[in-house]
Order: structure tokens, then sequence, then C-alpha cells
């Protein structure tokens, strides 16, 4: 079983449209979780963090479930824009200093 | 301004002829690490150093190197590179002592050297 692991999509939304992405970890010791973009050919950006409460940053909504060792990224009202790979990353906290990344889930926002 | 800077952002290189990548940063943050990166695959974690130590994974070739000579600079030499090593080669940096509201384990990337190889 992978440590990280993503439905690849793509997803393939009209503008405007809600889409939600889910990702599951393997350890349940791991503290931190993050949601990077990724456009096509460019390095990984830092999108949010996720928090044990969840938080929202404009649009964008991330969730931690705990119990079910799962990770939700929430893109309300989709913009063209949003077009990108979307990875999810985990720290396992065998280490301070690494981080584990999905493979990530692809979304393309159509007109 | 940019803060991990990695050249050249392309490189070309024959089948078995030594290349070396580059990462600068000035962020003056502790860790720097290099990830490969193949199409549609996640970034695969090479090596990192925290400072001087060097940390290497445990099924990354020898034919992977690192040298870090100060803060600022680290570098990647595939000594003798093969068709299997072409991909993207990202190097990030991450501070575990950062203050305030940015998690101490929040990686920054440059933005990639393509390589290719002929």
């Amino acid at each position: 079983r992978k440590e990280v692991e993503q439905d690849p999509g793509p997803f393939n939304v009209p503008e405007g449209a809600t889409v939600a992405f889910n990702c599951t970890y393997s350890n349940s010791a791991s503290q931190s979780f993050f949601w990077y973009r990724q456009d096509c050919r460019k390095e990984p950006k830092l999108l949010m963090s996720v928090y044990s409460s969840g938080n929202e940053d404009g649009r964008f909504t991330a969730q931690l479930n705990r119990a079910s060792q799962y990770i939700s990224l929430l893109i309300r009202d989709s913009k063209l824009s949003d077009s990108a790979t979307y990875l999810c990353v985990v720290n396992p906290m065998d280490s301070s200093y690494k981080l584990i990344f999905g493979s990530g889930t692809r979304l393309l926002v159509r007109p | 301004d940019a803060m991990v800077i990695q050249n050249p952002r392309y490189q070309v290189t024959q089948f078995g002829k030594p290349v070396t990548l580059s990462c600068s940063q000035t962020l003056n943050h502790n860790v720097m690490y290099w990830y490969q990166q193949k199409s549609s695959q996640a970034p695969k974690l090479l090596f990192h150093y925290y400072d001087k130590d060097f940390n290497n994974e445990a099924d990354t070739p020898d034919n992977f190197q690192s040298r870090r000579p100060n803060t600022s600079f680290c570098f990647l030499d595939i000594r003798s590179p093969g068709l299997g090593d072409a991909a993207m080669y990202l190097c990030a940096t991450s501070s575990p002592w950062s203050s305030g509201l940015e998690s101490t384990d929040t990686q920054y990337f440059g933005p990639g050297t393509r390589l290719t190889v002929l």
C-alpha cells in the first residue's frame, strides 16, 4: 500500500463547479498535512496546510479526518486557472524534515 | 524575488556523460532536498541535507551524489546518466526552526531542472 494515495483523475469540470479531492495516508502517527498545487512542467507550490479543525482559504477548504486517515480538498466556484495537479502531502513524523507526496489529482476546468 | 534557484532549467546530456545540477537559496534554510519527478508521478526524495549532515534515501542509486559546500548551495551529481534518469529534478528547502504561523515542515521548491538523456 502506498503511503499517500490519491485518485489520479482527471477531474473535468465546468467553470463555477464545486469539486472535491480525497487523499488517504497509511501512517496513523502522521501529524502534518498539506495540499500542494503543481502546474504542468512547473514546481509544486504550497496551496495550504491542513489543520485538525479544518481550514478555509477563499474558495479552498481543507479537512482532515484522523479516524479514517484521509484529507480532503474542496474547491468552490472553479476557475479556469485552477486547472493543475493537486498533490496531497504528509509528514509521516518518522523524521521532522521529510514529506511524502501523493502522485497527484489532475483537475481540468473547462469554459 | 526568486528564493530557490536552480540552474540550468534544461539540461541535455549524453548517455553516461556526467552532469551536475545546481541549486541555491536565499532563505537561509537549514534543510535542502533533491527530488526526482517523472511524468505523472510523485516527487521522489533522493536525499537531503540538514546543515552539513547528509541523509541518503535507501533506494537512491549510487549513481546519484550530492554536495553542499555552504548553506546557500547544493549540487546534484549524476555520475553516469542512463535513459531512465531523464526526469525533472527539483530542489527544495525547509527550516525546522521557522517561527510564526508557517509550518516548520513546509518545503519551498525551485523551478526544477528538466534533464534529457540522449
